[in-house]
């Protein structure tokens, strides 16, 4: 079955220091890699995606990924966090034959990363 | 783009009563997707419609559940006869298709019920 995991359920970070937040799937191909963050009583926002090509991607508010093969994994990173960054992240990944051939493309989410910044 | 609006925001209904949840998708966006999410959890994947067309339903879950989009604009999604366990947010989504794939979200309705 398709899962994406998420290791770190809470994340404590100081503001001005970097993050790393873990998101690992397994899929039968490789997915379409997403991360959204939510903020409390929001609904969720696109950070960034990966679809193929450079496995080294670019999103918005400072936020990078690195998709891995070999560790099936896609990590975000962000080198200062600020304190408005504290919300939940959540890593997403959807089905690429799914996509092309019109099937149901839902994602199938982790369980979240809730991110607390310290002063 | 105005993004994904969802109405109401906030839901509360007792036991045994039926809820009807609206979702207006941005405009031009073809395929759109219900998920709800549960406290502590990621949106869990319901329904998907291309245009008017449901094609994915069998991740609802019961048959309580229903959804609809009848001229392919916004959506409606129903639960009948609601339970406590029925408490989560809803989530809508859309995209556009023709090799877009990313999904926007809209903010969600908050369900309560007691």
């Amino acid at each position: 079955a398709q899962s994406v995991t998420q290791p770190d359920i809470h994340i404590t970070v100081s503001e001005g220091a970097s993050l790393e937040l873990r998101c690992n799937y397994s899929y039968g191909a490789t997915p379409y890699l997403f991360w959204y963050v939510q903020s409390p009583g929001q609904g969720l926002q696109l950070l960034l995606k990966y679809f193929s090509g450079d496995t080294l991607v670019q999103g918005i508010k400072g936020f990078e990924a690195e998709f891995k093969r070999s560790q099936s994994s896609f990590n975000l990173r962000k080198p200062s966090v600020h304190w408005s960054d504290a919300a939940e992240y959540f890593c997403a990944a959807g089905d690429p034959g799914k996509y092309s051939g019109g099937g149901a493309d839902g994602l199938t989410f982790g369980k979240g990363t809730h991110l607390i910044i310290q002063p | 783009d105005t993004g994904v609006s969802q109405n109401p925001r906030h839901k509360i209904t007792k036991r045994g009563q039926n809820v009807t949840f609206r979702c207006d998708p941005i405009s031009e966006h073809n395929r759109l997707y219900w998920y709800r999410q549960t406290l502590g959890q990621g949106p869990e994947f319901l329904t998907y419609f291309q245009n008017e067309a449901q094609l994915e339903k069998s991740r609802l879950l019961s048959d309580r559940f229903s959804a609809e989009r009848p001229k392919g604009s916004f959506s409606t999604l129903e639960i009948q006869r609601t339970e406590q366990g029925d408490s989560a947010m809803y989530l809508c989504a859309s995209r556009r298709g023709n090799g877009a794939y990313e999904q926007y979200f809209g903010p969600g309705t908050r369900l309560t019920v007691t």
